[in-house]
């Protein structure tokens, strides 16, 4: 398997303050990591696929500005929520891609809470 | 474009039984793998079985065991033997191997005492 952290695992901000996430693969060398976003009670959506050493790949629809994606290591992906609105508050959970295993597995992270005042 | 479907948004079973959450997908490729995963209340997903679309035997492990039907694209999740610890979202996932995955829209599994 795969050992994910994110931080902070939850996150109160103000309206037009930015926030950081931070996703750690902790036991292996992630080159691909993916940001989800989940309403609640809701599945979960795909934001970007996060490439280490490239720039990140958006879904339709996904503000690239807004939601800014940094993938500096293979360890470290961080997603920068910009200028966060109450619409913006939701569950974002990221995962890393283990290539080699059956159908490429991904490996959660714990998800971290986002609430925007 | 994939597509997968749950048409079951709750269910509920009691402890000790049996119950079958339904999935079914949409796809042209030939080669694909399909996951279920669980997310209980503290939200982690955890993967509970996978199934790769070129094996005709159904995966199972422990009270968990799929029934998947390549030709009417279908991959259901039976469990066994219900606990109260499978309470949980489940949901049913798709991937062709080149990165993405599709999720289906989940079913909240209740598990009754």
């Amino acid at each position: 398997g795969a050992v994910v952290s994110q931080h902070p695992s939850w996150v109160i901000c103000k309206s037009g303050t930015s926030v950081k996430i931070e996703c750690r693969s902790l036991d292996f060398q992630a080159t691909t990591m993916f940001w989800y976003r989940q309403f609640p009670k809701q599945s979960l959506m795909l934001m970007a696929t996060s490439n280490e050493g490239s720039k990140a790949t958006y879904e339709q629809g996904v503000e690239k500005d807004k939601f800014l994606i940094n993938h500096a290591s293979l360890t470290l992906s961080t997603l920068t929520v910009t200028s966060a609105h109450p619409e913006d508050s939701s569950f974002y959970i990221c995962s890393v891609e283990k290539t080699g295993t059956i159908g490429n597995e991904q490996f959660f992270g714990p998800g971290t809470r986002l609430t925007v005042l | 474009a994939q597509t997968v479907t749950q048409s079951q948004p709750e269910m509920s079973v009691q402890e000790a039984e049996t119950v079958t959450l339904s999935c079914t997908y949409d796809t042209s490729e030939n080669n694909y793998y399909l996951f279920w995963y669980k997310q209980p209340p503290s939200r982690q997903m955890i993967l509970v079985i996978r199934q790769e679309a070129y094996k005709q035997q159904n995966a199972t492990e422990n009270r968990f065991s799929v029934n998947f039907q390549k030709a009417a694209k279908s991959f259901s999740l039976k469990i066994s033997d219900s606990q109260l610890g499978d309470t949980a979202m489940y949901f049913c996932a798709f991937t062709s191997g080149t990165y993405k995955y599709i999720f289906g829209t989940g079913t909240r599994l209740k598990v009754l005492a």
